[in-house]
């Protein structure tokens, strides 16, 4: 079946510096990917998102890139500030009928001052 | 504007009882999803709606799971007889017509004692 998958369940970055989460996923037929972030207690916050027919978006000090060759996607946060420390998670939503997220199971970040 | 709203915010109920968990979309949002998160994991879908179209049930676990929305917008989430393994967070989400991004809420955090 599908599934969706993190490289590292965690990862520590010095304040300032640039982060970068990593996905794979197995479905060759998924066309959309979404990161969100996770607080303690809270829901997940959606961070951004791309379709199958780009390879890059960028956002506010965030870009996701994604390789449909190697079915991989990452997240590249700039400037990594305290704020940032959270658990963030890739999902995918396939083509078809279904509307519903598959995710992977997170990497939690944590932001060394 | 307001985000999706869940209550309660905690639950906490012996193995057996019946729980009923709410959840109030986003103003305008005709799709609804409920997700169920166990400890340190990702998000597994339960139900999504959209509309008035039959819900996608696929994703329910068991028969003591079911789902209503009334009037296109809450939604209540039912579990009968509930387990101990039926703990986790359940987390709503909405969109527009079932189109992404999903937006969450906070999320119940149910234990079953």
């Amino acid at each position: 079946g599908e599934s969706v998958g993190l490289h590292l369940p965690t990862l520590s970055v010095q304040e300032g510096d640039n982060s970068i989460i990593n996905c794979a996923y197995s479905n060759s037929a998924s066309d959309y990917f979404i990161w969100y972030k996770q607080e303690s207690g809270k829901g997940p916050q959606f961070i951004i998102d791309i379709r199958s027919n780009m390879d890059k978006r960028q956002g506010q000090r965030v870009t996701v890139l994604l390789n449909k060759t190697v079915k991989h996607l990452s997240l590249q946060i700039a400037a990594t500030q305290p704020g940032d420390s959270a658990v963030y998670f890739c999902a995918d939503g396939a083509s078809g009928s279904a509307r519903q997220l598959t995710f992977g199971s997170g990497t939690q970040l944590t932001v060394l001052p | 504007g307001a985000g999706v709203s869940q209550s309660p915010s905690n639950k906490v109920t012996e193995k057996g009882k019946d729980v009923e968990l709410r959840c109030d979309p986003i103003s305008g949002h005709t799709a609804l999803y409920w997700y169920r998160q166990s400890l340190g994991q990702g998000l597994e879908f339960l139900i999504y709606f959209q509309g008035n179209s039959a819900p996608d049930k696929s994703g329910l676990p068991s028969d003591r799971f079911s789902a209503e929305r009334t009037g296109g917008s809450v939604s209540t989430l039912t579990i009968q007889r509930t387990q101990q393994e039926d703990s986790a967070v359940y987390l709503c989400a909405s969109s527009i017509r079932g189109e992404q991004p999903q937006h969450f809420g906070d999320g119940t955090r149910l234990s079953i004692l």
